[in-house]
């Protein structure tokens, strides 16, 4: 049982190049979000997904997407990666209520 | 705005002695409250957590307490062990909904042997 698994671990972009942070669970859970977090902030979600086919944005979601087609597989997309992008990502899910289920962390440093 | 404060970024105890990790909320509207541990290049972890409707839960050396008059919850820790050297982050919602799920920034924890 791998829980919440996220790749890459660390990636390197420059600015205006693309990119997308795969996460993946195996745990049948509903609900799935990204958050992202930054020294002095706290975890701050950027967008989440109550079932496949449905996404909505969370309290930080510009310069960011994503799609849900399959229960397991939540990617977050850059289309035009900015240097204020540069943090660690974080995929999280759950039942739908209650706990997180967090993955390892995807740490991204944008030039 | 941040709608849920941890104000102090570190706390320092001594082994077998009790931490105690505060955190602050300004939205009335939430009714679920976790603490989430955090070690260095890992995710956070499930910790504990607590409903408006109580004011205290217990799970063996961690207790929540939450005082909702004054929109503040603490973690108690006892005793303290060297392991549980780590970020601590208070978070809350609006429950059953993780929609709106708000994290405090973190305090590090250090226990000294």
């Amino acid at each position: 049982n791998a829980g919440v698994t996220q790749t890459p671990k660390f990636q390197v972009l420059k600015t205006g190049q693309s990119m997308t942070l795969q996460c993946a669970q195996d745990m049948n859970h509903e609900y799935m979000s990204w958050y992202r977090q930054d020294p002095g902030m706290g975890l701050r979600l950027i967008h989440y997904s109550v079932g496949a086919g449905i996404t909505d944005q969370g309290e930080v979601p510009n310069g960011y997407n994503v799609s849900r087609s399959t229960t397991e597989d939540f990617p977050l997309r850059l289309l035009s990666a900015a240097p204020s992008q540069t943090s660690v990502y974080f995929c999280a899910s759950s039942f739908g209520g209650g706990e997180l289920f967090f993955g390892e962390g995807s740490r991204l440093t944008v030039l | 705005d941040q709608q849920v404060k941890q104000n102090s970024p570190s706390l320092s105890v001594q082994e077998g002695r009790i931490s105690i990790l505060n955190c602050d909320y300004t939205n009335s509207m939430f009714d679920y409250f976790l603490w989430y541990k955090k070690y260095p290049a890992e995710g956070p972890t499930f910790l504990i957590s607590i409903s408006s409707i109580k004011d205290k839960n217990e799970d063996g050396r961690f207790t929540v307490f939450l005082n909702k008059s004054a929109k503040h919850l603490s973690l108690h820790i006892v005793p303290s062990q060297p392991g549980d050297s780590a970020v601590y982050f208070c978070a809350a919602s609006g429950a059953p909904n993780n929609n709106d799920m708000r994290f405090g920034a973190g305090t590090r924890l250090t226990v000294k042997p």
